[in-house]
């Protein structure tokens, strides 16, 4: 069983709120992943990071931002939040090397009403 | 165009068929190729990686890399109901980017 974990596991917030999405892992992983996912939709890439301080955006633009000071913490922040917030988010880790398999955390479903 | 392409589905296989997903990708620096598994409301699963031309194998599974023509697939031996889920393909990009296709839907009919 991987060892990444994200809090909350389910959110509901009001619109125009600050929140915070937690990811943490402790498998020493350099590469961290951040994706959304509608429900029955693709996995689009938001934020990346390379390791401590090395934050880069994804593929699919988004209001949020990360931050990676320890290498077990990747946290995702929207600053206001709006109901086109409204999605699942996934985290992920990986080791490096390019044969090395990404672990998903089990997702923050968040409902911005 | 997208760096992952993925035939949406459904691909509807009756029990114990060979079931065949295809992924093309549109970076030829590409180093590493995934397949996840994802059920409804799941977060995805590693079936297996590849990142050398020609097949591998893993079980029921094989996986197919085609790198001059940027292709790669997934066969699924003696299909089971409980196979029924989205399989995900991935690429690890030339800048370490690991970007995930829109998946294909499967359904093993029983």
């Amino acid at each position: 069983e991987a060892d990444i974990y994200q809090t909350p596991r389910y959110l509901v917030i009001g619109t125009g709120k600050k929140i915070t999405l937690e990811c943490s892992q402790t498998m020493g992983h350099d590469k961290m992943y951040w994706y959304q996912q509608d429900p029955g939709m693709e996995l689009h890439l938001i934020h990346y990071s390379y390791g401590v301080n090395s934050t880069e955006k994804g593929d699919l633009s988004s209001e949020s931002t990360v931050s990676r000071i320890r290498t077990e913490h990747f946290p995702l922040t929207l600053e206001s939040a709006r109901p086109s917030h409204t999605s699942q988010y996934l985290c992920a880790s990986r080791d490096s090397g390019h044969a090395t398999e990404a672990f998903f955390g089990q997702g923050t479903r968040l409902t911005v009403v | 165009q997208k760096e992952v392409e993925q035939n949406s589905g459904p691909l509807s296989v009756p029990e114990g068929a060979i079931a065949s997903l295809n992924c093309t990708y549109s970076d030829r620096g590409s180093q590493s190729f995934f397949w996840y598994r994802q059920y409804s409301g799941k977060s995805p699963e590693l079936i297996m990686f590849i990142y050398s031309n020609g097949d591998k194998e893993d079980g029921r599974f094989t996986a197919q890399l085609n790198k001059a023509s940027q292709y790669v697939s997934l066969l699924i031996r003696d299909s089971q109901p409980s196979d029924s889920a989205t399989y995900l393909c991935a690429v690890m990009d030339s800048s370490y980017k690991l970007i995930f296709g829109s998946g294909t839907r499967l359904l093993v009919r029983p």
